[in-house]
């Protein structure tokens, strides 16, 4: 089955930096790639996602690039904020008819 | 509110004992997928449902399970529980064939 590695495990960045979180799943035939945000307490939600036929599709500060060659993903967020505290998972799936495999997380910590 | 309801929020019980969870898809949604979230171990895939039959399963214990109802709800049965069995259960919902995943807000299971 499909198996998704993220990295790293714990981040934490001064505000207004950019920070960068890395994904690689195991399945070539996986074409969807999702990223959940989850802050303390609350459910995962869907802040943004990627199909195999674009290389990257950006929403304001947040912004998500695709190799699938690589088979690799990231997600980007530039000017980070308090706010952006939370942690944050890639996931992967074959079809919108498949389960999503989930990575184990990263903890983002926005300092002020 | 993202639509998906769980009940309860939270559940303490005893080692040995048997509890069920309940969780409401978004109205259209036909598919319920199940996750654990332990502290370490992310969002670990349990069962999806599809308009009443299993679609897929994932590392469910034989002591758990599940079933979706007539009326889309799903419950997930979890018997001789260990205090291991501590967790975020969380319901999603999707309409098949599309993409991304709804979550409910989770229920917290404690085992005492």
């Amino acid at each position: 089955g499909e198996n998704v590695e993220q990295h790293p495990s714990t981040l934490s960045v001064q505000e207004g930096d950019s920070a960068v979180i890395k994904c690689t799943y195991s399945d070539s035939a996986s074409n969807y790639f999702p990223w959940y945000k989850q802050e303390l307490g609350k459910r995962p939600q869907l802040i943004i996602d990627i199909r195999s036929n674009v290389g990257e599709k950006k929403d304001q500060r947040i912004a998500v690039t695709l190799n699938k060659t690589a088979k690799h993903f990231s997600l980007h967020i530039t000017e980070t904020q308090p706010e952006d505290s939370a942690v944050y998972f890639c996931a992967a799936s074959i079809s919108g008819y498949s389960t999503l495999t989930f990575g184990k997380g990263t903890m983002l910590l926005v300092s002020p | 509110d993202s639509g998906v309801t769980q009940t309860p929020k939270h559940l303490i019980t005893a080692t040995g004992q048997r509890v069920t969870l309940r969780c409401s898809p978004r109205s259209g949604d036909l598919s319920v997928y199940w996750y654990q979230q332990s502290l370490d171990q992310g969002l670990q895939f349990l069962i999806q449902y599809y308009n009443g039959e299993e679609r897929a399963k994932g590392n469910i214990l034989e002591r758990f399970s599940a079933q979706q109802f007539p009326d889309l709800h799903s419950e997930l049965n979890l018997s001789s529980l260990e205090l291991g069995d501590s967790a975020l259960y969380f319901c999603a919902s999707s309409v098949e064939g599309v993409f991304g995943y709804t979550f409910g807000s989770g229920t917290r299971l404690t085992v005492v």
